[in-house]
């Protein structure tokens, strides 16, 4: 199975600053198609997970664009450039070049 | 915009199975543009996948799953299903459905979850 590790596992952002989260893969998701299966995910409190980013650094319909994702290989990074009350929640990243989908621990975002 | 609903008894008793239903509105489950997916979420925990179906009935299951694992697809009734089998404490846990988009390898629209404890 490919292990996804998260870091930080939580993290308080006061409102306007930036936040970055990163996400290491035990093996490389760039498959042989030219595809990087790395994606992001938010789960806001009481709700179910949401698609923010795919394919390492395409946003999903209707997402704000302060939500960026970046890297390559087995290294990655979700960076939100100015944080607002509503991005509250735990972010996870996963990866799917194995047909094993499986996440990151997650990584919980407060407000100060 | 397309909605999943979860439902199913909320208590198992262990060594039972659990079953769980997806309801899909706002587009055919037999469209065959999508895969159907099962994962699961226990308390306090992180995410695991637990498996999908296409349309045609074709199947995939996470290994550590597999031997008790069941996804079915009702297109009559636009639902898909989860069966679990000889259920412990350890699968006590909120199951949600999604859709996966054919050839996108993740899903985009997941259910709301239903929690299911598994005592006696």
């Amino acid at each position: 199975d490919i292990v996804m590790t998260q870091t930080p596992l939580s993290l308080s952002v006061t409102p306007g600053q930036p936040a970055s989260i990163s996400c290491k893969s035990s093996q490389s998701l760039l498959h042989s198609d030219g595809k990087t299966y790395l994606y992001w995910y938010l789960q806001k409190p009481g709700q179910s997970p949401q698609l923010l980013i795919y394919e390492v650094s395409n946003r999903f319909s209707g997402v704000p664009d302060r939500f960026s994702g970046s890297g390559s290989g087995t290294d990655f990074t979700l960076k939100i450039s100015r944080v607002e009350a509503e991005d509250v929640g735990v972010y996870y990243c996963m990866q799917s070049i194995q047909l094993l989908y499986t996440f990151g621990q997650g990584t919980k975002l407060e407000i100060k | 915009q397309v909605q999943l609903q979860e439902s199913g008894p909320g208590l198992v008793k262990p060594s039972q199975t659990l079953s769980l239903t997806c309801t899909v509105s706002g587009g055919s489950i037999s469209s065959g543009s999508y895969y159907w997916s099962w994962i699961r979420q226990p308390a306090g925990k992180g995410l695991e996948w637990i498996g999908r179906i296409y349309t045609s009935g074709s199947t995939n299951y996470n290994p550590s799953l597999k031997s008790r694992v069941t996804i079915s697809v009702d297109t009559s009734k636009n639902q898909f299903s989860l069966k679990l089998s000889s259920v412990t404490a350890a699968d006590t846990a909120v199951y949600y459905c999604a859709r996966e988009r054919l050839n996108s390898r993740h899903p985009d629209y997941w259910g709301q979850g239903t929690l299911v404890t598994v005592s006696s």
